[in-house]
C-alpha cells in the first residue's frame, strides 16, 4: 500500500529556507517519477517540480525556478524539495504526488505540509 | 505557455441532479494526458479520471469524462451528497515541460 507522508513544513521568515521530505511506505518508489504541488490558502493547484525515477530528468515551474531543488534518495524511499530565498507567495500546503507512469496521473498524494512564509 | 479555464466556477446543484463540468485548453492537447481529480476540504485532491475519460480505481460509474482537442468534460450523472467538493482538470505540456491546473469548480449544494 502506498502511503505518502509529508513533513518539514512550519513558519519561516522571507528570505529563509526549508526543505520538505516526503516518504512512501510502499514498495515501488524507486519506479516512479514524483512531484510537488503547492496550494496556496483559498486558491487552486499549482504544480512546482517533477523528478523522474532516477533523478535524470527534473523540471521546475517558473514561479520556483533557481530558487528550489527536488531531489530524491531512493534507498530511503524518500523525496525532498530544499526551498531557498522564499517569499510571501510561497505561502502553501505542499503536497508530494506519485505519477503512475509518464506525464500521466498523479495517482497517490500526502497529506500536504503547511508553508507559512511571514516575518 | 498552455492555460487551461474551467467553468463555470461554481456550480449549484441539488442532489440527483447531471453535473456537467468544463474545462477548456487554450491550445490543441493530447487527450492521454487530460485528468480530473476531486478535491474536499481539508484533503489531497483525490484522482477521478485519467486519459480523458478513463475511471480511476474505485471512483462510481456516475463519473465521466470526454472532449478532445481544447474541450474536455467531466458529467456527474446524479449528483450524490458526497460529490459536492471542488474539481480540477490538469494536462502535461511539454513545452515547457510540466503541469497545468485548471483554476477549479466548486461544487456546491443548492
Amino acid at each position: 500500500e502506498v502511503q505518502l507522508v509529508e513533513s518539514g513544513g512550519g513558519l519561516v521568515k522571507p528570505g529563509g529556507s526549508l526543505r520538505l521530505s516526503c516518504t512512501d511506505s510502499g514498495l515501488t518508489f524507486s519506479s516512479h517519477t514524483m512531484n510537488w504541488v503547492r496550494q496556496a490558502p483559498g486558491k487552486g493547484l499549482e504544480w512546482v517540480s517533477s523528478i523522474s525515477s532516477s533523478s535524470g530528468s527534473i523540471y521546475y515551474a517558473d514561479s520556483v525556478k533557481g530558487r528550489f531543488t527536488i531531489s530524491r534518495d531512493n534507498a530511503k524511499n524518500s523525496l525532498y524539495l530544499q526551498m531557498n530565498s522564499l517569499r510571501a507567495e510561497d505561502t502553501a500546503v505542499y503536497y508530494c504526488a506519485r505519477e503512475f507512469d509518464s506525464r500521466s496521473r498523479f495517482d497517490y498524494w500526502g497529506q500536504g505540509v503547511l508553508v507559512t512564509v511571514s516575518s | 505557455e498552455l492555460v487551461l479555464t474551467q467553468s463555470p466556477g461554481t456550480l449549484s446543484l441539488s442532489p440527483g441532479e447531471k453535473a456537467t463540468l468544463s474545462c477548456r485548453a487554450s491550445q490543441s492537447v493530447s487527450s492521454s494526458y487530460l485528468v480530473w481529480y476531486q478535491q474536499k476540504p481539508g484533503q489531497a485532491p483525490r484522482l477521478l479520471i485519467y486519459r480523458a475519460s478513463s475511471r480511476a480505481a474505485g471512483i462510481p460509474d456516475r463519473f465521466s469524462g470526454g472532449g478532445s482537442g481544447t474541450d474536455f468534460t467531466l458529467t456527474i450523472s446524479r449528483v450524490e451528497p458526497e460529490d459536492f467538493a471542488v474539481y480540477y482538470c490538469q494536462q502535461y505540456s511539454s513545452s515547457p515541460p510540466g503541469y497545468t491546473f485548471g483554476q477549479g469548480t466548486k461544487l456546491e449544494i443548492k
